[in-house]
């Protein structure tokens, strides 16, 4: 059974370009999370989407970073124009949608942004 | 608001050691308690969880017990391995609150041989 899926898995960009993760959650998962996780920050959610409306997204850093999630199976968050304090590694999430249950994680997307 | 405090690491053990990793936490409802692992270069996984006071949640060797009265949830092993070396993640879940998980900082922890 496939796990949280994300790509690409390693980006390498220069500042002012645009960059867009991807994210495939687990099949039958309603629930979706960004994380970003920095050494200085620690773990921090972005963006949480249910049924794929977007609930919450007060972590969103500022007007450059946007995700969508146009239907059940794939998400994207896109930063636009990305700048050197974006680079960080990006995790994707998905739970069956209840506050108690578990989060499976898939294995990030680390990005650089020179 | 709600929060959840780690204790600071690393935590470095030699092999066979007991390990405790400290973690308290401030809710104001009533909230489900996780220990998430991260292993090197990969995305956060559940260990372990428990859903109300008293319970014990355990895994792999490693449990945890909900204590309401201290508002703790310690994770503990008898003895670690060398393939124990991770960060590990506490973190709680309260009903209502929109389906996030509030995080702990991370404690990482070295095991040597």
């Amino acid at each position: 059974d496939a796990g949280v899926i994300q790509s690409p898995r390693h980006e390498v960009t220069e500042m002012g370009q645009e960059v867009t993760l991807r994210c495939k959650p687990i099949s039958g998962h309603n629930s979706l999370f960004w994380y970003r996780q920095t050494m200085m920050r620690g773990l921090e959610l972005l963006i949480y989407f249910n049924n794929n409306v977007p609930i919450d997204d007060s972590g969103m850093p500022e007007d450059r970073f946007s995700a969508k999630m146009p239907n059940a199976s794939f998400s994207t968050l896109k930063i636009q124009p990305s700048e050197p304090r974006d680079s960080a590694v990006y995790f994707c999430a998905s739970s069956l949608g209840d506050s108690m249950d578990t989060q499976y994680f898939g294995p990030g997307t680390r990005l650089t942004v020179l | 608001g709600d929060s959840v405090t780690q204790m600071e690491g690393p935590v470095t053990l030699s092999e066979e050691a007991f390990l405790t990793i400290n973690c308290t936490y401030t809710a104001t409802g009533y909230p489900s308690l996780f220990w998430y692992v991260q292993y090197p270069g990969e995305g956060l996984q559940l260990l372990l969880k428990a859903t109300k006071a008293d319970d014990k949640g355990s895994n792999k060797g490693f449990e945890a017990t909900y204590r309401k009265e201290t508002t703790s949830f310690h994770l503990e092993k008898g003895s670690v391995q060398v393939s124990d070396s991770a960060v590990y993640f506490c973190a709680l879940s309260v009903r209502d609150s929109n389906y996030q998980l509030i995080w702990g900082a991370g404690t990482k922890l070295i095991i040597k041989p």
